[in-house]
Order: C-alpha cells, then structure tokens, then sequence
C-alpha cells in the first residue's frame, strides 16, 4: 500500500467551485507539504504543516486553504476555483529525525479548472 | 531571492555517462537535494548534500560546492528507464525546498 494517498486523483471542475483535495499518510511523519507544479516552472509550496497545531503560507497561499485534521491528514481547500489553479498538485511528508529530511510524495492530482 | 537554475533538456545514449549542472544563489542554506520524476509520477528522492564533495550512490552521484552555488548529478552506465526529469532543489534558512523547473533527460538506444 502507498504510503502517501491523494484524492482524487483527477478532478474537472468549474470557475467558482469549492474544491477539497486530500491527503493521508501512513509513515508517521510530522512535517506535511502542499505544493503545486506547472509545465515549465518547479514546484511551487503552497501551505506547510510542521505538526497538527502549525500551519505555515508558502509561496503561493493565495487563493488557497487547508486543514490538518490529524498527524495522518492534510486538506488543501480552493475555496472559489479559478482558471490559472488549474495544475499538478501535490503533497508530501518528511522525517524531521532524519538528517536529510527527504520528502516523500503522493501520485498527484491533477486539476483541471474550466 | 530565490534562484536557482539547471537546463531545460539533456540527450544522452544508452551505456554512457551524463551530468546534469544545477546553480542557485541564496543567503541561507541546509542542503541541497536531487529527485528523479517520471512523467505523470510524482518525485522520487536520489540524493542530499549539505558538506562540499561528492556523494556516490550506485550509478548515481551527485557533487555540492557551497561556495559556488553549484551542484551536479551524475549518471553512469545510462539505461533506458533513466528517462526521466531530474529536479534540483535547495534548502532555504526556513527549512522550505525552492525547486529548480527541472531537466527532461533523454537517453536513447
């Protein structure tokens, strides 16, 4: 089973609508990452969480929300979806004990806002 | 700021030797990371530097000299399931990873 779930894993929706994406993890990780990543561009953090009381803005919050409802759970929220938020999202955990503290990575969401 | 560069595309042959160049300019720094992403997958972590030199693992290496602000990957004996993006990607003073756009690798037969 994957360690790191993402749901859905496609979505079309409209402009205006209020979108939820999920995520959940099994690797008992503290830190947990929303990013999002377009064609030709990195990825871009969106909102961080360093444990279930700490919720941290990225580079790019605007227009985003999120929820960390347990140490296994992260929730980003568009509130009104808008065209340019159509990308590949996705989300990730680390380790603060190890010394790299790598990030492990869901299989994405693509978004699609119309 | 946050910059940090590394090309767009490489091409490269089966069974040979690549090296994939990353710079990047900031004031603070914890390390810096190489992932591996396959189309339509997510990134996978390949590598960490946060002392100058070299790290060796297996076919794959990857170099840091932090008073030059650059880092390289190298890939031997290249096969085919290579083909990949390779993203560079820097630890800030905030402990947050700034993201290269990544280079599309290509290797053929």
């Amino acid at each position: 089973d994957a360690d790191v779930t993402q749901t859905p894993r496609n979505r079309i929706t409209k402009t205006g609508k209020r979108i939820m994406l999920e995520c959940s993890q099994t690797k008992g990780h503290d830190r947990m990452y929303w990013y999002r990543q377009d064609p030709g561009l990195g990825l871009r953090l969106i909102y961080y969480s360093f444990d279930v009381k700490d919720i941290n803005k990225g580079e790019i919050s605007d227009g985003y929300s999120v929820s960390r409802q347990a140490q296994a759970k992260f929730s980003l929220s568009l509130e009104s979806a808008i065209p340019n938020q159509t990308a590949l999202y996705f989300c990730a955990t680390s380790d603060l004990e190890r010394e790299s503290d790598e990030q492990f990575f869901g299989p994405g969401t693509r978004l699609t806002v119309l | 700021g946050q910059n940090i560069d590394q090309p767009t595309e490489m091409t490269a042959t089966e069974g040979a030797i690549v090296q994939i160049n990353c710079t990047y300019q900031t004031s603070g720094f914890n390390g810096l990371f190489w992932y591996q992403q396959h189309a339509g997958e997510a990134p996978t972590f390949l590598s960490y530097n946060v002392l100058d030199g070299l790290e060796e693992k297996g076919r794959f290496s990857s170099f840091l000299s932090r008073s030059k602000g650059y880092s390289y990957l190298l890939l031997k004996e290249l096969q085919m399931k290579d083909s990949a993006s390779y993203l560079c990607a820097y630890m800030d003073s905030n402990y947050q990873l700034i993201w290269g756009a990544g280079t599309k690798l290509i290797i053929k037969p």
